[in-house]
């Protein structure tokens, strides 16, 4: 079945400056990739997802880049504020996890002022 | 729509005791999931529901847990007896085609059991 890996654990990184955390998949046919953003204390929230018909997505200072080949994808975020502070997931689905969705363990993402 | 809706927000019972979660999931929405997160184990799948029938309750962690969906805007999480191990947070996301789109989460409910 689809084993989702998430890196690093937790990542801390300046104001101002760029956060990156990846994720590697094993089932090649997974075909949706979702980044959910978790504050301390609340729901988990989706902020941007990727299909594997696209290669990269992008939203204002949030971007997403999927590597079939290599099975893997990223979050990028630039010029973090402090509001970036929360757990990062990163999940996948496919028809052979029946469209579950399959979730990396969490990136605590600190960002120092 | 109010999103998910979950209720009670925080609950703290003694170790023996039945707990009972619930959930009202956005309307349209065909596929209901209940998680459990925890620190150790992160957010783990215990079982979802397509058109209020249960699919999958293989993340279930036992029979002291059950989980019904009598019609399209209610759903329960039940644990009897509860225990001190059942603590964490269980929320409720409801989604349109199951993995393939948003999952929208309810505020979830933090479970103590003393």
């Amino acid at each position: 079945g689809e084993n989702v890996e998430q890196h690093p654990s937790t990542l801390s990184v300046q104001e101002g400056d760029s956060a990156v955390i990846k994720c590697t998949y094993s089932d090649s046919a997974s075909n949706y990739f979702p980044w959910y953003k978790q504050e301390l204390g609340k729901r988990p929230q989706l902020i941007i997802d990727i299909r594997s018909n696209v290669g990269e997505k992008k939203d204002q200072r949030i971007a997403v880049t999927l590597n079939k080949t290599a099975k893997h994808f990223s979050l990028h975020i630039t010029e973090t504020q402090p509001e970036d502070s929360a757990v990062y997931f990163c999940a996948a689905t496919s028809i052979d996890s029946n469209y579950q969705l399959i979730w990396g363990a969490g990136t605590k993402l600190i960002i120092k002022p | 729509d109010a999103g998910v809706i979950q209720s009670p927000r925080h609950e703290v019972t003694e170790m023996g005791q039945e707990v009972t979660l619930r959930c009202k999931p956005i309307s349209g929405h065909d596929y209901l999931f209940w998680y459990r997160q925890t620190m150790m184990r992160g957010l783990e799948l215990l079982i979802y529901f397509n058109n209020n029938v249960p699919i999958d309750d293989s993340g279930m962690p036992e029979d002291r847990f059950s989980a019904k969906m009598p019609n399209a805007s209610f759903s329960t999480l039940k644990i009897q007896p509860s225990e001190p191990r059942d603590s964490a947070v269980y929320f409720c996301a409801s989604t349109q085609d199951r993995g393939r789109t948003e999952a929208f989460f309810g505020q979830g409910t933090r479970l103590t059991v003393v």
